[in-house]
């Protein structure tokens, strides 16, 4: 079955950079981009962009772009999410979904706090 | 970016009757090349990450119990419970994926009168 496996919380200080992994087993870790996608407490959900896991192609929101990269190791079929120069307001709990044009399945989430 | 606008924010119905939340997109997710709605709707109860409920705008996920029905086309969408259940408590989203950047409704809670 398909499972997404995120990791742990982090908490991180304003300025600093977190870097979310997610391990996905399965399937054909090629075969369907992922999305990261978060939500702040309380909050909605924000879609931050994606990879194409085959060639490490990406798509990031214009909200983040210059802040976040993401990439992949197709030898352990994980992807990351990194997000620089954290703020405040970046706290949220951290998704990752795999795309079959909608948002099929998701991981667990990783909560990131940014707190000085 | 497309927005997203859901009704009710919340709203509160008996075990047993129908809920019905609506989802105004600001531009169509409609492909005419395939007659395909860009558009689903996902469900999330308290510390879990959101589920899928219905895709392609009317397309029940497998698993799904059929009380969920989804409709609509174009602009304006409807997720129908049609018989509350205790366990249907949650926030439901609608999210459209025809732009980029996918965008989502801000959800709508659904609790038991």
């Amino acid at each position: 079955q398909v499972q997404l496996v995120q990791s742990g919380a982090e908490v991180k200080k304003p300025g600093a950079s977190v870097k979310v992994s997610c391990k996905a087993s399965g399937y054909t870790f090629t075969d369907y981009y992922m999305h990261w996608v978060r939500q702040a407490p309380g909050q909605g959900l924000e879609c931050m962009g994606w990879i194409n896991p085959k060639n490490g192609g990406t798509n990031y929101a214009q909200k983040f772009q210059g802040r976040v990269t993401m990439t992949r190791d197709t030898s352990i079929s994980t992807v990351y999410m990194e997000l620089s120069r954290l703020r405040s307001d970046d706290t949220a709990v951290y998704y990752c979904a795999r795309e079959n044009d909608y948002y099929e399945f998701w991981g667990q989430g990783t909560l990131v706090t940014v707190s000085s | 970016d497309i927005v997203m606008t859901q009704s009710p924010d919340s709203l509160a119905v008996s075990l047993g009757e129908r809920a019905t939340i609506n989802c105004k997109s600001s531009q169509s997710v409609l492909y005419s090349s395939n007659n395909k709605n860009y558009f689903a709707w996902y469900q999330q109860k308290p510390g879990q990450p959101p589920k899928l409920l219905i895709y392609w705008a009317s397309t029940r996920e497998s698993g799904v119990p059929d009380r969920f029905s989804g409709s609509g086309s174009g602009t304006d969408f409807t997720l129908t419970i049609s018989s509350l259940q205790a366990e249907d408590v949650a926030v439901y989203y609608c999210e459209q994926y025809y732009y980029t950047p996918r965008t989502f409704g801000q959800g709508t809670k659904v609790e038991i009168k």
